[in-house]
């Protein structure tokens, strides 16, 4: 059972306008979500978080909503670049169990100049 | 330099050969992952430990096993490979900081691709 889902295995933006990534999760139990970015031949790097008590996080051009009650999340990045071009991935964990994490599918993003 | 270094990157193997995929930081960080990534099911997590001496299981622990002995090293154990563990490996460290003591932002390694026959 995948309680963390990307049902969009991938998106295709102009340089510039903006790329909207979501995530959705099934256990309500999760308190703590991430996103994260992976090239390909590398490993993921981290991109930014949000606890359950925010609804939202910015860092430069990206933005991580959290809309709690829908269990959905969305990454927001604004202008894309084509350097954004990758897979993202979401991920989620919980509680007394923060160690253990959940991660989505993953979105192919692709940002065309 | 602060990393994950994985080793081997590359690994072809038969069924049933005992293999172990070295992961070592040198980030002094407390938490220490293991994850495979295949296509169409993302990343799933094998298994985590939080300190020395102190693993617990992911999503995906059936036919693995880790070790955490010192800080620095979490290797990841096959005692029996199977066709179906063929998969891209990462290890990831991270530093368990701030009032919650989160999993924030976790390093992962270079990955290893094991085809298991």
């Amino acid at each position: 059972d995948q309680q963390v889902k990307q049902n969009s295995p991938s998106l295709s933006v102009q340089e510039g306008r903006i790329s909207i990534l979501n995530c959705d999760y099934t256990n309500s139990m999760f308190d703590y979500f991430l996103w994260y970015k992976k090239y390909p031949a590398e490993g993921p790097t981290f991109l930014i978080s949000i606890s359950s008590i925010k609804d939202k996080n910015e860092d430069g051009r990206f933005t991580v909503f959290l809309n709690k009650s829908a269990k959905h999340l969305s990454l927001h990045i604004v202008p894309s670049q084509p350097g954004d071009s990758a897979v993202y991935f979401c991920a989620a964990s919980w509680g007394t169990s923060y160690g253990k994490l959940t991660f989505g599918q993953g979105t192919i993003l692709t940002v065309h100049p | 330099e602060a990393q994950v270094t994985q080793n081997p990157r590359y690994l072809i193997t038969v069924t049933g050969k005992k293999l172990t995929v070295t992961c070592s930081q040198n980030m002094n960080h407390e938490y220490m992952s293991w994850y495979r990534q295949d296509p169409g099911l993302g990343l799933r997590q094998i298994y985590y430990s939080m300190n020395v001496e102190v693993t617990d299981k992911g999503d995906v622990p059936e036919g693995y096993k880790v070790s955490r002995k010192e800080k620095r090293n979490f290797p990841l154990i096959l005692e029996s490979p199977s066709p179906n563990q063929t998969s891209l490996y990462f290890c990831a460290s991270a530093y368990l900081g701030g009032t919650s003591g989160r999993v924030n932002e976790q390093y992962f390694g270079p990955g290893t691709r094991l085809t298991v026959t």
